[in-house]
């Protein structure tokens, strides 16, 4: 069973350059989110999409677009990595309503040097 | 507006119990969640607890909760060497996407 799966898993950029991660679920799940983890901060929420074609901004967004195009897919992309986006950056997803189980992928180590 | 906060750091000798402990500010709370997380994984769920629950005992697991001081733990009793890890608590609202919010995370060092 292949839940949620990151690609890809690492990787480093030079500041300036832009990539994408991708995050895809095979649960049918309506919710995706975008997390980054930082030392003593916990996760934060950076975008998340409660259904195919939705997007919406979560606690920091600033540098970071997402799209959904297809249900399973979630797309996060920097157009401009900047060092201060150096994280740990983990996807979600979830079915419909408040009362569900959130699944997470084992998470993006990015580097901007 | 949502803050959750957590204790950074909790060191316990093996077979002891652990207790970390969770506040939390939005009242609007319907879910509280206990995530592990691993060296280098993602986030499991472990336990969760209805905001109208007071106890939910699972196993070894034991989740408090107290509303009126906005409070929530997490109780491991017997803790092992393998529930090094670091937890995280974390709050659902009915609402809009069901968005989670997240604690600091405490770091679990179980020694020997």
């Amino acid at each position: 069973n292949a839940g949620v799966t990151q690609t890809p898993k690492f990787r480093v950029l030079k500041t300036g350059q832009s990539m994408t991660l991708l995050c895809a679920q095979d649960m049918n799940h309506e919710y995706m989110y975008w997390y980054r983890q930082d030392p003593g901060m916990g996760l934060r929420l950076i975008h998340y999409s409660v259904g195919e074609g939705t997007t919406a901004k979560g606690e920091v967004p600033d540098g970071y677009n997402v799209s959904r195009l297809k249900k399973q897919n979630f797309l996060l992309g920097l157009e401009s990595a900047a060092p201060s986006q150096t994280s740990v950056y983990f996807c979600a997803s979830s079915p419909q309503g408040s009362d569900t189980e959130a699944f997470f992928g084992q998470g993006t180590r990015l580097t901007v040097v | 507006g949502e803050d959750v906060e957590q204790s950074l750091f909790l060191s316990v000798r093996e077979g002891d119990s652990s207790v970390i402990n969770c506040t939390y500010t939005d009242s609007s709370s319907t879910y509280l969640y206990w995530y592990k997380q691993e060296p280098g994984a993602g986030l499991q769920l472990l336990t969760y607890i209805f905001s109208n629950m007071d106890m939910k005992q699972d196993q070894r697991l034991t989740v408090l909760l107290n509303k009126k001081d906005k409070h929530l733990s997490l109780r491991i009793a017997d803790t092992q060497t393998g529930d090094s890890a670091i937890y995280f608590c974390a709050e659902r609202y009915t609402g809009t996407a069901s968005k989670l919010t997240f604690g600091t995370g405490t770091r679990l060092q179980v020694t020997l």
